[in-house]
């Protein structure tokens, strides 16, 4: 079973169009992260949230903390063929020292 | 810095043969992470170390998956014998800290593959 749950599983998208992929759990994280994985390469960390109902911009992306901790959202404004690749989702808890990935989305965008 | 440095990128070996995966952490990191990843099963934690101990390896598969830490700079994981469904790409991070809201530098992954 899946701790954290990630939808979609996949999604293709035009050039310029606007998407969200979505990071689900039934637990309580402290903090929540997002990272991108490119073929070949490891993943990188994006952002990290921390206070439940948290919005953090980074360029075009813009993350959320829902308000109970528990879920998370990333929306991408007018993505670009370099925004492709693997979004993976990854709690913490502090006192569990490690990250629990989610499944993660793999997104491409068609130039 | 030059980041996580994982050897070898690639390897490919028969089955039964040992296998050594290499990592060096960031300097200043004290927290050590070997992760496995498949298209079934995602990233999986195989175990990860602080100052050098190693705190949880109840993710490593089984006995033939050993993991070693002799100093801050250097980490391996061993595999004896190799079997074809060890088939993975096998990554390395590194974290400062022991709290997850650090976050980790991944390497760029060995993938091997078993025949």
């Amino acid at each position: 079973t899946q701790l954290l749950e990630q939808s979609p599983q996949f999604l293709s998208i035009q050039e310029g169009e606007n998407l969200t992929v979505y990071c689900n759990s039934s637990s309580v994280f402290s903090s929540l992260q997002w990272y991108r994985q490119e073929p070949g390469e490891g993943p990188v960390l994006l952002v990290t949230v921390v206070t439940g109902g948290e919005v953090k911009k980074l360029k075009r992306l813009t993350f959320q903390f829902g308000d109970a901790r528990k879920d998370s959202s990333l929306h991408i404004t007018a993505a670009q063929p370099g925004d492709t690749g693997l979004y993976l989702c990854a709690g913490g808890k502090g006192s569990a020292r490690q990250l629990t990935f989610g499944s993660g989305t793999q997104l491409t965008v068609l130039p | 810095d030059a980041g996580v440095i994982q050897s070898p990128r690639h390897e490919v070996t028969e089955m039964g043969q040992e296998v050594t995966l290499r990592c060096k952490p960031i300097s200043g990191h004290n927290s050590l992470f070997w992760y496995r990843q498949t298209m079934m099963r995602g990233l999986e934690l195989l175990i990860y170390f602080n100052n050098n101990v190693p705190i949880d390896d109840s993710g490593m598969p089984e006995d033939r998956f050993s993991a070693k830490m002799p100093n801050a700079s250097f980490s391996t994981l061993k595999i004896q014998p190799s079997e074809p469904r060890d088939s993975a790409v096998y990554f390395c991070a590194s974290s400062f800290g022991t709290d997850p809201v650090y976050g980790y530098t991944f390497g760029s992954g060995t993938r091997l593959t078993v025949v």
